[in-house]
């Protein structure tokens, strides 16, 4: 089946410092990822859609320049954190689709825990 | 409203029992339906899907949609200690591009 990998699976950093996370697909042409979080006992919020080579679509309250989001080539999308603070700590999830397919055909990476001191 | 809404529990049964969850949602143009399971500091992975009204069954999993009232609920028989996980439903938007989860059912197995 078709393996999403995430880097790091746990981070931990200073209140106002950036951080990076990488979601991959590993044997399939990720043309589509999306980006999750989840807060504690609460649902996967999607945080925005990336498509490989176009602007990333974030959804309303996602704050675009604090959460920015590279999806440079087929197989990697990147999320970086900018001036983190201790309320973005959460599990970070990101998910890929290749082309033509529904998002249901979605696969979850590992996810990535962040936690902001 | 929420989109998507379950029951948090936790639901409790005996190993061995059925475990019924439950789940309804909100946007009636919805056609693509999901029941997702993940354990604790893991991400979700697919149980089952479901896009007709009535019963679709996989092994010990059998899910049930109920369009006109805008409910899907999952079924798991012969519940087994294993089967302990929050249980999250999900929903395909009616543009059919965004997945829209539910908070998640968390379910305890009793050995």
């Amino acid at each position: 089946g078709a393996v999403v990998s995430q880097h790091p699976s746990r981070v931990i950093c200073k209140s106002g410092t950036s951080v990076k996370i990488e979601c991959r697909s590993l044997d399939f042409q990720a043309t589509t990822m999306f980006w999750y979080r989840q807060f504690p006992k609460q649902s996967l919020m999607l945080m925005a859609t990336s498509n490989e080579g176009s602007k990333a679509t974030y959804e309303q309250g996602v704050e675009k320049d604090k959460f920015l989001i590279n999806h440079a080539s087929l197989t990697l999308s990147t999320l970086t954190v900018t001036s983190a603070h201790p309320e973005d700590s959460s599990f970070y999830i990101c998910s890929a689709i290749t082309s033509g397919r529904a998002a249901y055909e979605q696969y979850f990476g590992p996810g990535t825990r962040l936690t902001v001191t | 409203q929420k989109e998507v809404e379950q029951n948090s529990g936790p639901l409790s049964v005996p190993e061995g029992a059925i475990a019924s969850l439950n789940c309804t949602y909100s946007d009636r143009g919805s056609q693509s339906f999901f029941w997702y399971r993940q354990y604790s500091g893991k991400s979700p992975e697919l149980i089952m899907f479901i896009y007709s009204n009535g019963d679709k069954e996989d092994g010990r999993f059998t899910a049930q949609l109920n369009k006109a009232s805008q409910y899907v609920s999952l079924l798991i028989r012969d519940s087994q200690p294993s089967d302990s996980a929050t249980y999250l439903c999900a929903v395909l938007n009616t543009g059919g591009f965004k997945t829209i989860f539910g908070a998640g059912t968390r379910l305890f197995v009793k050995a």
